[in-house]
């Protein structure tokens, strides 16, 4: 596709319950990135992926967050037992340089 | 560490007035600035970005910022409002860390263009 596209745009969920989020990258974009933005926090780094590798995490809030990436492509964001405070829309963008390009988002609310 | 402050979480313009949108940073090392604008309910799209070179630089819609090293500023402008250009808008940097550009935000600044 043209842009970067993530799926579902939309998830609600039950508190304890595990949640996949889903994003496919620009072609050819080597690097990945996931954002979380929330009213209070505003837009938060999360986690880095140069090809399938995460050499950054810095930015997971806990381990119940984790990230993988597979092929050089798609990325898959998991929260288990998820929290109300985890709700947020949660952004994904793709680079080749240092120009990230965004896609639509997941917006996720825990009940 | 890098940070970003932004001034004024809202903006209130008149359609046709100048638009001024502030932004200074925080980095230890050269940065690269970015202006991103989101529309409701949709991603980031990038307007301008400051990597080298001029300091001056102008985006798509007609927008453009300047790069102050001495101020650590990289202020928005645009000259006349329109309609569309009512959105909230983030200020960020990033430094180069090898290959990783991850990107530290502004809390954001909503613009609303009044009639």
């Amino acid at each position: 596709g043209a842009g970067v596209s993530q799926s579902p745009s939309n998830k609600v969920t039950e508190k304890g319950k595990d949640v996949e989020l889903r994003c496919d990258p620009i072609s050819g974009h080597t690097a990945l990135y996931w954002y979380r933005q929330s009213l209070g926090q505003g837009l938060e780094f999360l986690i880095y992926f140069q090809g399938n590798s995460a050499p950054d995490k810095s930015g997971l809030p806990s381990d119940r967050f984790s990230a993988e990436r597979t092929g050089g492509s798609v990325s898959t964001l998991t929260i288990q037992r998820t929290q109300q405070e985890d709700s947020a829309v949660y952004l994904c963008a793709s680079s080749f340089w240092n120009e990230q390009f965004f896609g639509p988002g997941t917006r996720l609310t825990v009940l | 560490a890098q940070s970003v402050t932004q001034l004024g979480s809202h903006v209130s313009v008149s359609e046709g007035a100048l638009v001024l949108l502030r932004c200074n940073y925080s980095s230890s090392v050269p940065p690269y600035l970015f202006w991103y604008v989101q529309y409701p309910n949709q991603g980031l799209q990038l307007l301008l970005k400051y990597t080298t070179g001029a300091t001056l630089v102008k985006g798509i819609n007609g927008f453009e910022a300047e790069f102050k090293k001495s101020e650590t500023s990289f202020h928005l402008t645009k000259p006349s409002a329109h309609m569309s250009d009512a959105a909230e808008y983030f200020c960020a940097v990033s430094v180069e860390g090898g290959s990783n550009y991850k990107l530290t935000f502004g809390k954001g600044t909503l613009l609303t263009v009044n009639p």
